[in-house]
């Protein structure tokens, strides 16, 4: 039973399409985060959110928009997807300095 | 802001072999150290921490780092290599005392060739 997951896992779209993508957890943790991978570049952080209404920009947070819609959600948005998108995303939630990961999502913008 | 520097971003070796994967970090206070393993296809999973306390530490599946603050690293070892061990490594590095954001190295792939 995974603590924190994401859906999809996979998701091809075309340019310009809005794109959101979930995560949820169970591990009753305050603080969630968005992070992209890419190859040869590690991880690198979209978003992230210590509370409900708490909501900060990461290193690369143009051309995203989340939502934290309640302690357990965090949702990630590409307003309007371009192929330089295309990556690997993480969710990610900690209580405090350990991160707990999800499982990713695959997203291919053509 | 820290950053973190790993080296050899590709490393190739057969089993039964050392390892050793180098993190750097750039960041003048106290830190909180992990390293993350990403085996195929998989999310990423904590492989060891350190807080505070022995620099030495010890995490699972036989890897261990040492943190040595005058030299601002967090080198990850393992004495015995197995096929199994074939993934990417992450380092990472947060300031408990700040946002606590983590900051990620690039990784390291690794491949043990049976």
């Amino acid at each position: 039973d995974a603590d924190v997951t994401q859906t999809p896992r996979n998701r091809i779209t075309k340019t310009g399409k809005r794109i959101m993508l979930e995560c949820s957890q169970t591990k009753g943790h305050d603080r969630m985060y968005w992070y992209r991978q890419d190859p040869g570049l590690g991880l690198r952080l979209i978003y992230y959110s210590f509370d409900v209404k708490d909501i900060n920009k990461g290193e690369i947070s143009d051309g995203y928009s989340v939502s934290r819609q309640a302690q357990a959600k965090f949702s990630l948005s590409l307003e309007s997807a371009i192929p330089n998108q295309t990556a690997l995303y993480f969710c990610a939630t900690s209580r405090r300095d350990e991160q707990f990961f999800g499982p990713g999502t695959r997203l291919t913008v053509l | 802001a820290q950053s973190v520097s790993q080296h050899n971003h590709h490393v190739i070796l057969s089993e039964a072999a050392s390892l050793e994967l180098g993190c750097n970090y750039s960041y003048g206070g106290t830190v909180n150290l992990f390293w993350y393993v990403q085996y195929p296809g998989q999310h990423l999973q904590l492989l060891l921490k350190y807080f505070s306390g022995d620099p030495l530490v010890k995490g699972i599946k036989g890897f261990e780092a040492e943190f040595i603050k005058s030299k601002f690293s967090f080198n990850l070892r393992k004495p015995s290599v197995q096929w199994s061990d074939t993934a990417e490594y992450f380092c990472a590095v947060n300031a408990p005392y700040g946002n606590n954001r983590l900051a990620f190295g690039k990784g390291n792939q690794v491949v043990v060739i049976p």
